[in-house]
């Protein structure tokens, strides 16, 4: 699975959007990018994926570039319940499912 | 619906001790996956199991072990207990379907003296 690089921490002050990036230049054709959270040592929260197209939910939007080297998490109303962990991986779809996690971006929703 | 469900919650053991950790998936969900979380870092695959069987294996010694029940419910096994063995063990459920996402669970924090 190619290997993603995420900011260890970033601000984003309440009620802004946070951008979150992360580089994934080894990326394959059959990889997915997909972001899950981290809150305060809870189990991980499955927020969105791609594979090349942009993609939003109701959490959030996802921003690939057309090289897919690299991708951008957008929360677009960041809130102080968003202070968090953020994952990116990358995931090749094989014969099971295994996701690697990185050290992540530890995001800091600020008043 | 009821999400992925892990017990205990917390848990104390001694160095040489065996750990058993349970994992009930999201119902209708055939594929349970185990991840150990030491502070500070990123969760590390351990397994992956489907229909009972086992798909998958991390860099993990044999100390560790796993198993699938027919309810699809999972059990993580550690023998010989260490002190690095400290963390915090995920278990995350999918259906099995290749590219399908996973859900974890709250976690069971294990701490070893």
């Amino acid at each position: 699975d190619a290997k993603t690089t995420q900011p260890p921490s970033m601000d984003c002050a309440e009620g802004r959007a946070a951008n979150l990036p992360c580089n994934h230049s080894t990326i394959s054709g059959n990889e997915y990018v997909y972001w899950y959270r981290q809150i305060h040592s809870q189990g991980p929260q499955y927020i969105i994926h791609g594979l090349k197209n942009n993609e939003t939910n109701e959490m959030a939007s996802l921003i690939i570039t057309e090289d897919r080297k690299s991708s951008t998490l957008i929360l677009p109303h960041a809130t102080l319940r968003d202070t968090a962990v953020y994952y990116c991986i990358v995931r090749v779809l094989g014969n099971f499912n295994k996701f690697y996690f990185g050290s992540g971006t530890k995001l800091n929703v600020k008043p | 619906d009821a999400g992925v469900t892990q017990s205990p919650t917390h848990l104390i053991k001694t160095r040489g001790q065996h750990v058993t950790l349970r994992c009930s998936p999201i119902s209708g969900h055939k594929s349970v996956s185990w991840y150990q979380q030491v502070l500070g870092q990123g969760p590390q695959f351990i397994f992956q199991y489907y229909e009972k069987e086992e798909r998958g294996r991390g860099n993990f010694p044999d100390r560790f072990s796993a198993r699938q029940f027919p309810n699809y419910s999972s059990e993580l096994n550690v023998n010989a207990l260490l002190l690095g063995d400290s963390a915090l063990y995920l278990c995350a459920s999918s259906d099995g379907r290749e590219g399908e996402t996973q859900y974890f669970g709250p976690g069971t924090r294990l701490l070893v003296l």
